[in-house]
């Protein structure tokens, strides 16, 4: 069966440090994978997706960025951290075009 | 610009009666609609999806409902039961990225 992990589950960072999470997807191939962003109180906001390694499309403009070195995995990253970076990350991986998508625990980002 | 929207912020029911979710999207292409469940601190799960060449799908105590014409969906939720309480969001697509709504906190009420 399918499995995707997330991590860290919480993470504490000052502002302007570094960020990287990172999402892996067990028991399937050539998963789209996905980044979205949960903000307090807000619904779910779509960072990033990729279709195949190397391959990342941006869906708002922001100082984030993904990367996808492998075929089931896929990093968010940020180079110096804002306070509106704040919420809750989720990584999410479908099987293709018009399926359900499978989510990650998530990850809680306070940025303070 | 929002083109998946849950007007409701807030849902409370008493346990045992109908539990009534509802979702307008304005995108036209939306083909595929679904139905996520979240608790705190955790990742959505899926819960029932219907295609745009049906207007009903129904798994055990949930049913969705789909009105092409008013670009409506809702999510039927009964018996309601005290584990459902949890944050609902509807989500829709035409291709592979799902558009999802802002939510809808359902409480069941013992």
């Amino acid at each position: 069966s399918q499995t995707i992990h997330q991590w860290p589950a919480t993470l504490v960072q000052p502002v302007g440090s570094p960020l990287s999470l990172e999402c892996t997807v067990e028991g399937t191939s050539n998963p789209n994978l996905y980044w979205y962003r949960q903000a307090a109180g807000r619904g779910l906001q779509l960072l990033f997706y990729s279709v195949g390694i190397g391959q990342i499309s941006s869906e708002v403009p922001q100082n984030l960025s993904a990367s996808r070195p492998q075929d089931r995995q896929f990093i968010l990253s940020s180079k110096k951290l804002l306070l509106s970076d704040s919420g809750f990350y989720l990584c999410a991986w479908s099987a293709g075009s018009h399926e359900k998508l499978f989510f990650g625990s998530g990850t809680q980002l306070s940025v303070l | 610009d929002q083109q998946v929207k849950q007007n409701s912020p807030s849902l409370s029911v008493q346990e045992g009666r109908i539990s009534i979710l509802n979702c307008d999207y304005t995108n036209s292409m939306f083909d595929y609609f679904l139905w996520y469940k979240k608790y705190p601190a955790e990742g959505p799960t899926f819960l029932i999806s219907i295609s745009s060449i049906k207007d009903k799908n129904e798994d055990g105590r949930f049913t969705v409902f789909l009105n092409k014409s008013a670009k409506h969906l809702s999510l039927h939720i009964v018996p309601s039961q005290p584990g459902d309480s949890a944050v609902y969001f509807c989500a829709a697509t035409d291709d592979y990225k799902l558009s999802f709504g802002a939510g809808t906190t359902v409480t069941v009420r013992a």
